[in-house]
């Protein structure tokens, strides 16, 4: 399985900074990554995939790149609705996850 | 607009079975792949099984191999998850969401709301 190793697991921030999360592949996942916002009590919600195309409808404060096996999601501007849980997952092979990332309010 | 429905979820002793729905609307169903994904109390996230369009191939994560079986009636528009034996560790609120093609795995535009599995003595 490939492994997925985002981090930091918790980021504390304040509204209007730019962050950056990351994630590391165990191995080539070439583009296949995306990336998700989730809130308590609610379903995922895709914001970025195939490693950098902005999912429809999603603020362009959202961005993602890629370089090897290293995969990035930025979000500037940071507003208080983007306070919430995010993930990367390869769809390479057999998805996974990496860990989580909670942006809190520092 | 894309509608995913989850049901089937409940409280169940270790050991036991459980069968799990997915109804959807909105979409041609029977074009799509179709995934489960898992996350077990205050944890993350974790990919459970896919379903090919056609159900020329299911895909399991290796933790519920040989325990859980996903199968789709198209004509119904619904998604199945059977999980057989199961344990405390299982305990989770169950997604089904959309593939983004008939074949590969894909990212997810779509997830329904989620329905929690229980498992305890």
């Amino acid at each position: 399985d490939v492994q997925m190793t985002q981090s930091p697991s918790t980021l504390s921030a304040s509204v209007g900074d730019r962050v950056t999360i990351t994630c590391r592949a165990s191995q080539s996942v070439s583009v296949w990554l995306a990336w998700y916002q989730q809130k308590p009590g609610k379903a995922p919600k895709l914001l970025i995939y195939k490693a950098s195309t902005l999912q429809s409808g999603v603020s362009s404060r959202f961005s993602g790149s890629a370089s090897g096996t290293e995969f990035t999601l930025t979000i500037s501007n940071l507003q208080p609705d983007d306070f919430a849980t995010y993930y990367c997952q390869q769809y390479y092979t057999s998805p996974t996850f990496g860990q989580g990332t909670k942006v809190e309010i520092k | 607009q894309v509608q995913l429905v989850e049901s089937g979820g409940g409280v169940v002793q270790p050991g036991e079975s459980l069968r799990l729905s997915c109804t959807a609307s909105g979409f041609p169903f029977s074009s799509y792949g179709m995934h489960w994904v898992r996350q077990a109390p205050g944890k993350g996230l974790e990919w459970v099984a896919f379903i090919r369009s056609d159900e020329t191939g299911n895909f399991y994560a290796d933790s519920v191999k040989g325990r859980f079986f996903v199968s789709r009636e198209n004509s119904r528009d619904t998604m199945f998850l059977q999980m057989h034996y199961l344990r405390p560790e299982d305990t989770a609120v169950y997604y089904c969401a959309k593939g983004d093609s008939g074949t590969y795995y894909g990212h997810s535009e779509h997830w329904g709301q989620g329905t929690l599995v229980t498992v305890s003595s």
